[in-house]
């Protein structure tokens, strides 16, 4: 199947600082990406759908200023969560649909920890 | 709106024994179903999915899910659990079978497999 790396795989930060999370389809071409966000013991629940060349869409709840997604070309979309707190710790997900395979592939995860 | 109810947040099975998991859904359109796994600290790989080509669908690990819309369900089962197979599980709906649409998930299980 195709791949999909995201990175970095975890992350520790402090109150009040950025961190990028990266999305790659390391095989194909993905014009749209979606990033989940996971609680411990939860299920994933969508955020954002990022779109090559143009804005993302959030979905309702979302503050697109805090999580900013830039998808600047047709194999990376990033995910940067500005000005962290604790309460952003998470799991987050990103997942490329691939019209090859007919299926969504997902990244590796990144475990989020705001100190 | 489309949404799936996983009966059962943790499922414990004896290793060689039969392992359901129940996922119920609900769609205003024909709904495409999938079942993924994941582990500790992971990504999600996909198990198999439901496309309506054929109401029983085979997957990968001996895995298998039945669709029955007059129970509007989606089992998945397997005939004898091994010990690899503890993981979470979760059931997700489309709109689109193709992977290119953003999926609900449900609540997912917490499969223990008993030695």
């Amino acid at each position: 199947g195709a791949v999909v790396s995201q990175h970095p795989s975890w992350v520790i930060c402090k109150s009040g600082t950025s961190v990028k999370i990266e999305c790659r389809s390391l095989d194909f071409q993905a014009t749209t990406m979606f990033w989940y966000r996971q609680f411990p013991k939860q299920s994933l629940m969508l955020m954002a759908t990022s779109n090559e060349g143009s804005k993302a869409t959030y979905e309702q709840g979302v503050e697109k200023d805090k999580f900013l997604i830039n998808h600047a070309s047709l194999t990376l979309s990033t995910l940067t969560v500005t000005s962290a707190h604790p309460e952003d710790s998470s799991f987050y997900i990103c997942s490329a649909p691939n019209r090859v395979y007919a299926e969504a592939f997902f990244g590796q995860g990144t475990r989020l920890t705001v100190v | 709106a489309q949404s799936v109810t996983q009966l059962g947040s943790h499922v414990s099975v004896s290793e060689g024994a039969l392992v359901l998991l129940r996922c119920n859904y609900s769609s205003s359109v024909p709904p495409y179903l999938f079942w993924y796994v994941q582990y500790p600290n992971q990504g999600l790989q996909l198990l198999l999915k439901y496309t309506s080509a054929a109401t029983l669908v085979k997957g990968i690990n001996g895995f298998e899910a039945e669709f029955k819309k007059s129970e509007t369900s989606f089992h998945l089962t397997k005939p004898s659990a091994h010990m690899s197979d503890a993981a979470e599980y979760f059931c997700a709906v489309s709109e689109s079978g193709f992977g290119n649409e953003k999926l609900t998930f449900g609540t997912g299980t917490r499969l223990t497999i008993i030695p």
